[in-house]
């Protein structure tokens, strides 16, 4: 039972541009949000989380938006970059549990 | 941001044998460890939940004779594949969990596993 998922496996934005990566979830007990970015052949790379206290968290280039009630996470990305051509998974976990649960990833390119 | 390696990178193997993996926490101690696995293009499958001091928490098909966990340290989890066969390749990654503020789970390398 996939509880986090990532609709759309692929996305390709014009370098400069915005990128939105979309996820959403299934368990209204989760409580904690991080996204990933992950290389062909290497480990993922955290990126950015949030906590469902907040709607919005900013780092950088990477924005972060939480809508509970729709269980709906984003990740913006502006301005877009070559470099950031990777596979992004979000991933969730429950404020009494251990495990993150992942979504299925979603390729991005961003092309110069 | 706190260093998570694992040992080797990449192995290949005959068919029976095991292999062993190592995860290290390198500057932060880690009570919990996890494992998971990467088939091609699909998402990381949890395997199991490594704690310190104690028995791993293997997730529900996930066999824990073939799949060996020590948690030996606080900055050490192996991962022991036992009589490997070929459907056992994969990528094998670990993360331990930061218990600081933001709680975040940080990923090792990964391990690309090949059995012949």
């Amino acid at each position: 039972d996939q509880q986090v998922k990532q609709n759309s496996p692929s996305l390709s934005v014009q370098e400069g541009r915005i990128s939105i990566l979309n996820c959403d979830y299934t368990n209204s007990m989760f409580d904690y949000f991080l996204w990933y970015k992950k290389y062909p052949a290497e480990g993922p790379t955290f990126l950015i989380s949030i906590s469902s206290i907040k709607d919005k968290n900013e780092d950088g280039r990477f924005t972060v938006f939480l809508n509970k009630s729709a269980k709906h996470l984003s990740l913006h990305i502006v301005p877009s970059q070559p470099g950031d051509s990777a596979v992004y998974f979000c991933a969730a976990r429950t404020n009494t549990g251990n495990q993150f649960y992942f979504g299925t990833g979603t390729s991005l390119t961003v092309i110069p | 941001g706190a260093v998570v390696s694992q040992h080797p990178s990449w192995v290949i193997c005959k068919s029976g044998t095991s292999v062993k993996i190592e995860c290290r926490s390198l500057d932060f101690q880690a009570t919990t460890m996890f494992w998971y696995r990467q088939f091609p293009k699909q998402s990381l499958m949890l395997m199991a939940t490594s704690n310190e001091g104690s028995k791993a928490t293997y997730e529900q098909g996930v066999e824990k004779d073939k799949f060996l966990i020590n948690h030996a340290s606080l900055t050490l989890s192996t991962l022991t594949v036992t009589s490997a066969h070929p459907e056992d390749s994969s990528f094998y990654i670990c993360s331990a969990r930061f218990p600081a503020v933001t709680d975040t789970q940080y990923f090792g390398p990964g391990t690309r596993l090949t059995v012949l």
